[in-house]
């Protein structure tokens, strides 16, 4: 089944400790996001990446970190987390087309997350 | 400026109306549209997209693009309880560049 998963899919945690949530998609997508949704803000993009080794700041990448070392994966890290990115967080992937650009984005299940 | 606006609602319908969502946006370079539905604490789903001006029609959802005034609205016809969702404004503004509204929460009453 094609799909986006994502892991954890909850997690409460304490300020500063470092932790990682994985993103994986079995579709062979270029492009790969992560966005965070918080009430009354709705979707804001984080970071993405348009391939292997290729990633790049969204609209809030402050206390964020990214890699995309395979194709198919795509782990966001917050290094020191702190209250205010308690939030549910999307992962997302979306295939190159023809011209080289991207449109329709394929979501995972979401990651809800709550920092101490 | 928002780069999306959207009425965050929310919309109530009787079950069996139309439904009229509107979104508008600020870059006129923006290329590609899209309508997702979220329900509440799930992930998005495409479903619609247009990318001309005018009308495009699947099922009960119609999609309308108007360059020229930045609007895109869906219409739901015959709105159903389980239509009962948020409704995200999405666009391409450039080659690997998105943005989102914050969405409108649509009621449909039995």
């Amino acid at each position: 089944e094609a799909q986006v998963t994502q892991n954890p899919r909850y997690l409460i945690t304490v300020t500063g400790k470092k932790l990682t949530v994985t993103c994986s998609q079995n579709m062979n997508h270029e492009y790969m996001s992560w966005y965070r949704q918080d009430p009354g803000l709705g979707l804001r993009q984080i970071y993405y990446s348009m391939n292997v080794e290729v990633t790049d700041k969204g609209d809030v990448p402050e206390g964020y970190k990214v890699s995309r070392k395979e194709k198919r994966n795509f782990p966001l890290i917050l290094e020191s987390p702190s209250p205010n990115q308690t939030s549910l967080y999307f992962c997302a992937s979306s295939p190159r087309l023809a011209g080289g650009s991207y449109n329709e984005q394929f979501f995972g299940p979401g990651t809800r997350l709550t920092v101490l | 400026q928002k780069e999306v606006e959207q009425n965050s609602g929310p919309l109530s319908v009787p079950e069996g109306a139309i439904a009229s969502l509107n979104c508008t946006y600020s870059d006129r370079g923006s290329q590609s549209f899209f309508w997702y539905r979220q329900y509440s604490g799930k992930s998005p789903e495409l479903i619609m997209s247009i990318y001309s001006n005018g009308d495009k029609e699947d099922g009960r959802f119609t999609a309308q693009l108007n360059k020229a005034s930045q609007y895109v609205s869906l219409l739901i016809r015959d709105s159903q309880p389980s239509d009962s969702a948020t409704y995200l404004c999405h666009l391409r503004v450039s080659f690997n560049k998105f943005y989102f509204g914050s969405g409108t929460k649509l009621n449909v009453k039995p």
